[in-house]
């Protein structure tokens, strides 16, 4: 079974600065899908980018990016010029790359916190 | 286009009562996936519906179960509700259908979940 591992439960900085959240995972598969996801306070989740695991090349999402490092399984998210709507929780997840999985298996989160 | 929308949003009841919760897709969106939350075991996958037949299910007593109407709505159902059965139940909706061996991503929208709380 695949596990996902968030090691930060919480994690603050300064506004306008850069954060990097960090995400571990075990799996014995070779195709899959890694996610971040933001859960602000109003508890709607939002998909915040994705890497296909069979793709090299880090994922970018304007001020979002990851370091994805496949051998390592280790899947990092950082936020750069951090503004204060990015306060909320982050989830990592993970989804097998099979014919209809849709099961997506979560870290338990990172609390972001934006100091103004 | 209407995203996902779960009803009700807030719900109380007692321990041994039973509950039902709806989750209407995002329109021709043919997967309903349904995941509990709860501060202690965060984030955990119960079961996932495509074309009215349960695909996934996850690990879960028998007491939550769910179905899928033939306009891709779907219910969950808890009987016997237990005190740690109070959390935040999420659905999610995405188009994903059959594949035929290419890769084909469909992105899973969540909806505001429903908050059960049993006393």
């Amino acid at each position: 079974a695949q596990t996902v591992t968030q090691s930060q439960p919480e994690m603050s900085v300064q506004e306008a600065e850069t954060v990097t959240l960090s995400c571990t995972y075990d799996t014995s598969e070779s195709d899959y899908y890694l996610f971040w996801y933001k859960q602000p306070p109003s508890r709607q989740m939002i998909l915040v980018i994705r890497q296909e695991a069979y793709k090299q090349q880090n994922a970018t999402e304007n001020r979002f990016s990851v370091n994805f490092q496949k051998a390592a399984k280790s899947f990092s998210l950082k936020i750069s010029d951090s503004q204060l709507g990015d306060a909320a929780m982050y989830f990592c997840a993970y989804r097998s790359d099979g014919e209809g999985a849709q099961k997506l298996v979560f870290g338990q989160g990172t609390r972001l916190t934006i100091n103004p | 286009k209407a995203g996902v929308t779960q009803t009700p949003r807030y719900l109380i009841k007692t321990r041994g009562q039973q509950v039902t919760l709806s989750c209407s897709p995002i329109s021709g969106h043919r997967s309903v996936s349904w995941y509990q939350q709860t501060p202690g075991q965060g984030l955990q996958f119960l079961f996932e519906y495509f074309s009215e037949t349960q695909r996934n299910k996850g690990n879960f007593p028998g007491r939550f179960s769910g179905r899928q109407f033939s306009n891709s709505r779907s219910e969950m159902n808890v009987s016997t509700l237990e005190l740690g059965d109070s959390a935040l139940y999420l659905c999610a909706s995405s188009l994903d259908g059959l594949r035929t061996g290419t890769k084909l991503y469909n992105e899973q929208f969540f909806g505001p979940g429903t908050r059960l709380t049993v006393l």
